[in-house]
């Protein structure tokens, strides 16, 4: 079964440092997102990405932040000056195109970010 | 915002004990999605429901989308151990959006 797989799994790394997690979503989707869970607490939607461009975000989602689909299979998330309240377990999704299908997200496992 | 409410947050239940999680949102949903998250693990799309009044259902799992479609629950009739992790819902506002708003979820745990 195709699935959304994200890279690094864990990553540490030194408040202030910039992070780019990665993703690769199902070969034939085209609707993508980023969201981010707290430990113990809810998931929250940060951005969504369609046609090469920031269709959605959140409050979330600031100056910090931003994505990138560098090539065909790629989707990045890049937070440019760390912080400690940005540890958390970010996830990936991905969505099609036609029908009802492209309203269902298929989630990657997640990488966990630990800023110290 | 879009606010989207679920209850209870966790829930414990022996063995083959019914089980029910409750999700209300502020406002009027265009559909609503449910997921389930295991222990250390991402969540998995179990079900979307769209129409007022839907319910639908797979295996031991039944789901129900409100008449006003602000509201949906998930029942579980004779819970198993494998049925352990947290049930999350997620409501979708309107057309030409796909941001998904997320419940904070119940955990279930199930006692053998």
């Amino acid at each position: 079964e195709p699935e959304v797989t994200q890279t690094p799994s864990h990553q540490v790394t030194q408040m202030g440092q910039e992070v780019i997690l990665r993703c690769v979503p199902i070969s034939n989707h085209l609707y993508f997102y980023w969201y981010r869970q707290i430990l113990g607490q809810k998931v929250e939607f940060l951005v969504s990405f369609y046609n090469n461009e920031i269709s959605e975000k959140s409050e979330i989602f600031d100056d910090q932040f931003s994505v990138e689909r560098p090539d065909g299979s790629n989707f990045t998330l890049k937070i440019r000056s760390t912080k400690l309240e940005d540890s958390a377990m970010y996830f990936c999704a991905s969505s099609a195109w036609q029908g009802a299908a492209k309203n269902i997200q298929y989630f990657g496992a997640g990488t966990r970010l630990s800023v110290l | 915002g879009q606010q989207v409410m679920q209850i209870p947050q966790y829930q414990h239940v022996q063995e083959g004990e019914d089980f029910t999680t409750y999700c209300n949102s502020s406002t009027t949903l265009s559909n609503i999605q449910w997921y389930k998250q295991r222990p250390g693990g991402h969540p998995v799309f179990l079900i979307q429901l769209v129409k007022s009044g839907e319910v639908k259902k797979q295996k031991r799992l039944t789901f129900q989308f409100g008449e006003a479609k602000k509201n949906s629950s998930l029942h579980i009739t004779a819970t198993q151990t494998t049925d352990v992790g947290t049930y999350f819902c997620a409501g979708r506002s309107g057309a030409g959006s796909y941001q998904l708003t997320f419940g904070k979820g119940t955990k279930l745990s199930v006692i053998p």
